[in-house]
């Protein structure tokens, strides 16, 4: 049970795209199309951002967007804003009935 | 409203045992997905656990054989037995429930309680 790869940071100016990238492997990631990713401001429990690759829960800005090639999943976050400044982690189901978290990812809104 | 409300914290030493407990409100344990998942002091999340509406159970590799998860319906909650504490067990816990359908997707969250071995 490793957990899945991500950036340890990104970076992006208002306005501009970012790209935080989720690497895991046919197990977990390439396996199956349930990859979540949450945002997590210091001191608080995580928020769901988006739920089975693609989808977003009610009240997630559409600015938020994931994706999937083979063994790596992605989260686009378009129009940045201060507000997105936060950690964000990738997660998937795995073989075995078992969830792998990413490392987390520290997006700085510059 | 839907909450979790995790309790049962604390300091404890390595090799000993604690329970935590985390109370649900707005909705039934029993037919949902529910979760443990801990973050260690600056560094990231982990999955500890989870228990299916039907009672399976499965663990993380790092706390099989150490820790039990459970629920009681009649007080709609969800607990976490921990045996054979490490210090690398020190971090928050989080409830979580799973949405449904299961797709390893974590929708609602508590607030955490925080467990220090030393």
């Amino acid at each position: 049970q490793s957990a899945l790869t991500q950036p340890r940071s990104v970076s992006g100016s208002p306005g501009q795209s970012v790209t935080i990238s989720c690497t895991g492997t046919s197990s977990d990631v390439g396996g199956y199309n349930y990859v979540s990713w949450y945002q997590q401001h210091p001191g608080k429990a995580p928020k769901l951002m988006i739920y089975d690759v693609t989808k977003r829960p009610s009240g997630v800005p559409d600015r938020f967007s994931g994706s999937k090639s083979g063994n790596t999943a992605s989260l686009t976050i378009s129009g940045l804003q201060a507000e997105d400044e936060s950690d964000y982690y990738c997660c998937s189901y795995a073989d075995n009935y078992v969830v792998l978290f990413g490392g987390g990812t520290k997006l700085t809104v510059l | 409203e839907v909450q979790l409300v995790e309790s049962g914290g604390g300091l404890i030493q390595p090799g000993g045992s604690l329970r935590l407990s985390c109370a649900a409100s707005g909705f039934a344990v029993s037919n949902n997905y529910m979760n443990w998942v801990r973050q260690a002091p600056g560094k990231g999340l982990e999955w500890v656990s989870v228990i299916y509406s039907e009672g399976s159970t499965y663990y993380a590799d790092s706390v099989k054989g150490r820790f039990t998860i459970s629920r009681d319906n009649s007080k709609n909650t969800l607990n976490l037995q921990m045996n054979s504490l490490r210090v690398e067990d020190t971090a928050v816990y989080y409830c979580a429930r799973g949405r449904f359908p299961w797709t390893a997707a974590f929708d609602i969250w508590g607030q955490g309680t925080v467990v220090i071995v030393s």
